[in-house]
């Protein structure tokens, strides 16, 4: 079955412990996205990555870090996580002649920093 | 650039009446308008989309939208609500990447 898998799907964690949040597409998709959600403002992108090795940042990239080491992993790293972090994560994916037109949604992962 | 507006945080529908949820965009190119739908604890799932061709567009479980280029709207409808229609949607618009409206919650009463 094609899909997006995310873990953990729920987090609660302290201010400043270091976290990764992993995101895995069967799909081989070359694009991949990770955003963040919140309520009233909706999906704000924090990075995205076009392929293996190639990453850059959305719309709100401060206090994260990604990588990408292998094309189905996409992972999202908080080093020290602040409670302004606290959100719903999805990461995404897509081809790279579709990114624009259609992604695939991994099922979320609420964190919660306190 | 682009961006999206969604008219209405939350809408409640009674089941079989008519649903309509509204969208404005604002694009300095050829838009591409999305419909994505979240149930609850899931991931966003897409319900249609625009491209380019019929203005039109009809969609998963009954939806469809319309886009009139002269009003700047893709608004999301379907005839008759059914109680699992109940989620969050949102329109998005690409020029380069998707750039998500706020989220409209509707809710759907027996």
């Amino acid at each position: 079955e094609a899909q997006v898998t995310q873990n953990p799907r729920y987090l609660i964690t302290v201010t400043g412990k270091k976290l990764t949040v992993t995101c895995s597409q069967n799909m081989n998709h070359e694009y991949m996205s990770w955003y963040r959600q919140d309520p009233g403002l909706g999906l704000r992108q924090i990075y995205y990555s076009m392929n293996v090795e190639v990453t850059d940042k959305g719309d709100v990239p401060e206090g994260y870090k990604v990588s990408r080491k292998e094309k189905r992993n996409f992972p999202l790293i908080l080093e020290s996580p602040s409670p302004n972090q606290t959100s719903l994560y999805f990461c995404a994916s897509s081809s790279l002649q579709g990114f624009q037109y259609e992604q695939y949604f991994g099922p979320g992962t609420r964190l919660t920093v306190t | 650039a682009q961006s999206v507006t969604q008219l209405g945080s939350h809408v409640s529908v009674s089941e079989g009446a008519l649903v309509l949820l509204r969208c404005n965009y604002s694009s300095s190119v050829p838009p591409y308008l999305f419909w994505y739908v979240q149930y609850p604890n899931q991931g966003l799932q897409l319900l249609l989309k625009y491209t380019t061709g019929a203005t039109l567009v009809k969609g998963i479980n009954g939806f469809e939208a319309e886009f009139k280029k002269s009003e700047t709207s893709f608004h999301l409808t379907k005839p008759s609500a059914h109680m699992s229609d109940a989620a969050e949607y949102f329109c998005a618009v690409s020029g380069g990447k998707l750039i998500f409206g706020q989220g409209t919650e509707l809710s759907v009463k027996p």
